[in-house]
């Protein structure tokens, strides 16, 4: 069981250029997450989805899309890159349940982006 | 704005030594969890914490969760090398969470 796959693994882009990040998960799971960490920051939500077709912004937005065609894969997208864009990228996956206790989120590896 | 403050920021200490872990909220979650990330991987849920007061126990881990559910600690009871790694509380609120900046915990052999 594959779980959460996320790709590129690393990648380094020059300033302006544009990317888009791949998240694919197994677990038919309806809610979909994209995480930027930094040193010292932890993790910071960029977009979510609660379902396929739907998107909403999280904490820091801004310089991002994303897209869930699919139920199983959310694109994370950089039109413009920024070196503040620099950052270790994960993806998250969870099934929404009434049982608190049972409210996991399963990451990916995350992605390493460098952006010049 | 980090609604979770965790402390310390880093922790190094030697095998069969323990360690403590604080997390500290400036709002009520509904739960809390804590993660643990090694190099190179996401985050890993090691527990989650619902009623205040609630203990629980995972091998040599003991997690609390205050009464008032705003904080939370995390014990390691002799720390042994398998335990170095980044460890992260996370208040959830409905389907999202919001993380501290995690504790960077480095057990010595």
């Amino acid at each position: 069981n594959a779980g959460v796959t996320q790709t590129p693994k690393f990648r380094v882009l020059k300033t302006g250029q544009s990317m888009t990040l791949l998240c694919a998960q197994d677990m038919n799971h309806e809610y979909m997450y994209w995480y930027r960490q930094d040193p010292g920051m932890g993790l910071r939500l960029i977009h979510y989805s609660v379902g396929e077709g739907t998107t909403a912004k999280g904490e820091v937005p801004d310089g991002y899309n994303v897209s869930r065609l699919k139920k199983q894969n959310f694109l994370l997208g950089l039109e413009s890159a920024a070196p503040s864009q620099t950052s270790v990228y994960f993806c998250a996956s969870s099934y929404p349940g009434r049982n608190l206790a049972k409210n996991i989120q399963y990451f990916g590896a995350g992605t390493r982006l460098s952006v010049l | 704005t980090q609604l979770l403050e965790q402390s310390p920021q880093f922790l190094s200490i030697q095998e069969g030594e323990n360690l403590t872990v604080y997390c500290n909220s400036s709002s009520v979650f509904s739960s809390l969890q804590w993660y643990r990330q090694e190099p190179g991987e996401g985050p890993v849920l090691l527990v989650t914490v619902v009623t205040g007061g609630e203990v629980k126990k995972l091998k040599r881990l003991t997690f609390q969760f205050g009464d008032a559910r705003k904080d939370s600690s995390l014990h390691i009871t002799a720390a042994q090398p398998g335990d170095t790694g980044l460890y992260l509380c996370a208040g959830v609120d409905d389907y999202k969470l919001s993380f501290g900046a995690g504790t960077t915990v480095t057990v010595r052999a």
